[in-house]
């Protein structure tokens, strides 16, 4: 079974600009997280998922934003980027909100703003 | 809203030897997760811990939860090199949102 997959996996880009990271979760799950992992603030929860529907947001401004597909792959958006939004970007799956199971994650995205 | 600290950060320790990370949590917690990440990989998910006293084993660890004393541990037995990662463990109520510790990082001396 494939597991979590991301893409692109590196970015570089330039302050002011955007980027829409990309996620495909494991087949038949429907749940998909976001995380931001930085080096000082570690591993913060950005926003779930599920049928399409935001159901969580952690305390990011909103130039942070996603969305999902009926297929369950999700997409994050990024704009207007500052220096500080270089970090991992790490997408989870689970088969349901809500489920006792855990979240399996992607390999990330590392993404570098210049 | 529910805060997860773990200690100790940093641990080095020789081949061989047995250590717990311990991991306390905030508020009330209905499930409590440990992952391992390698230097530049993702998590990988050890254990999912559900209720109070729950035990789980896999190879040279163990992870338990308390959620009386809003604690998990993370035990490691006889030490061996390829456990050297950073570990993390994570928190949640009620809905998808993980709230991580800052995680521990682990050395095995040889």
């Amino acid at each position: 079974k494939a597991g979590v997959t991301q893409t692109p996996r590196y970015l570089i880009k330039t302050r002011g600009q955007q980027v829409t990271l990309s996620c495909s979760p494991i087949s038949g799950h429907r749940s998909v997280s976001w995380y931001q992992q930085t080096p000082g603030q570690g591993l913060q929860f950005l926003f779930e998922y599920f049928s399409e529907t935001q159901r969580n947001k952690g305390n990011f401004p909103g130039r942070f934003s996603g969305r999902q597909f009926s297929n369950s792959r999700s997409e994050m958006n990024v704009s207007t980027l500052e220096l500080g939004d270089s970090a991992l970007y790490l997408c989870a799956s689970r088969r349901l909100a809500g489920g006792r199971e855990a979240q399996y994650f992607g390999p990330g995205t590392r993404l570098l703003v210049l | 809203e529910l805060k997860v600290e773990q200690n100790p950060l940093f641990l080095s320790m020789q081949e061989g030897k047995n250590y717990t990370i311990y991991c306390n949590y905030s508020t009330t917690s209905d499930r409590l997760y440990w992952y391992r990440q390698d230097p530049g990989k993702s998590l990988e998910s050890l254990f999912v811990l559900l209720s109070n006293g729950a035990v789980k084993q896999e190879g040279r660890l163990m992870a338990s939860l308390d959620t009386k004393a809003r604690l998990s541990t993370l035990h490691i037995t006889a030490a061996v090199h390829d456990l050297s990662a950073t570990y993390f463990c994570a928190g949640a109520f009620g809905n998808e949102k993980l709230t991580f510790g800052t995680g521990t990082r682990l050395t095995i001396i040889p």
